[in-house]
């Protein structure tokens, strides 16, 4: 069965500096992978997915299958970044999402 | 559009009570999902449903049942409240294409006493 794995439950920053919220997958096959989001006092919602290799509010993550790893990256963090960030992963025409245990960025001024 | 809705907000159970919580979409999707929250576990899928009529069980589903009697809604019910059961709940749908994302609900607090 499949696993996503965020080894950092708490990550903490100051504004200004790179980021980088880990992912990591197993699943043997070639997974649909996301980051979803959530404010605080706000429903997740989708940041960005591997397919579309786009830049969202400045973050970017590459799929690296060798590594089987996914991270979620941003050269300057800002203050409104600070929120719950969950990787998850999706089998090829699967109907589910397996998501990861989460992790929560903290960006300090 | 409301998108995805969930009711209640908030609720307190004594163990042993039941409940039903209510997901809605307005969005025509064909999926819908019933996910639980809690501190560092991430999101863990209780149960889903590809279709009106259709559920099927996610990876937490004991203590659970559901029902999709019409497609715009998906129920999660509690037959009997566990303190283990004390957790945010949250709602989710999407299309039926491969490349659709999930759209969530603003999630039910449930505390179980």
């Amino acid at each position: 069965a499949q696993r996503v794995t965020q080894p950092e439950k708490l990550l903490s920053v100051f504004k200004g500096a790179p980021v980088e919220l880990k992912c990591n997958y197993s699943y043997s096959g070639s997974p649909e992978l996301f980051w979803y989001v959530q404010y605080s006092r706000q429903r997740l919602q989708l940041l960005l997915r591997h397919i579309s290799r786009e830049s969202i509010k400045g973050f970017t993550a590459d799929l690296n299958k060798g590594e089987t790893s996914f991270h979620l990256k941003k050269p300057f963090a800002q203050e409104e970044d600070s929120a719950m960030y969950y990787c998850a992963l999706r089998v090829t025409s699967g109907s589910r999402l397996t998501f990861g245990e989460g992790t929560q960025l903290t960006v300090n001024p | 559009n409301a998108g995805v809705t969930q009711t209640p907000k908030f609720r307190v159970l004594k163990t042993g009570q039941s409940m039903t919580l209510l997901c809605a979409q307005d969005m025509n999707h064909e999926y819908m999902y019933w996910y639980r929250q809690d501190p560092g576990m991430g999101l863990r899928l209780i149960h889903y449903s590809v279709g009106e009529g259709t559920t099927a069980k996610g990876e937490v589903p004991d203590g659970y049942n559901v029902s999709r009697l019409k497609k715009q809604n998906f129920l999660l019910g509690l037959e009997s409240a566990a303190p283990s059961q004390t957790s945010v709940y949250f709602c989710a749908s999407r299309d039926g294409g491969n490349q659709e994302t999930q759209y969530f609900g603003p999630g039910t607090r449930l505390l179980v006493l």
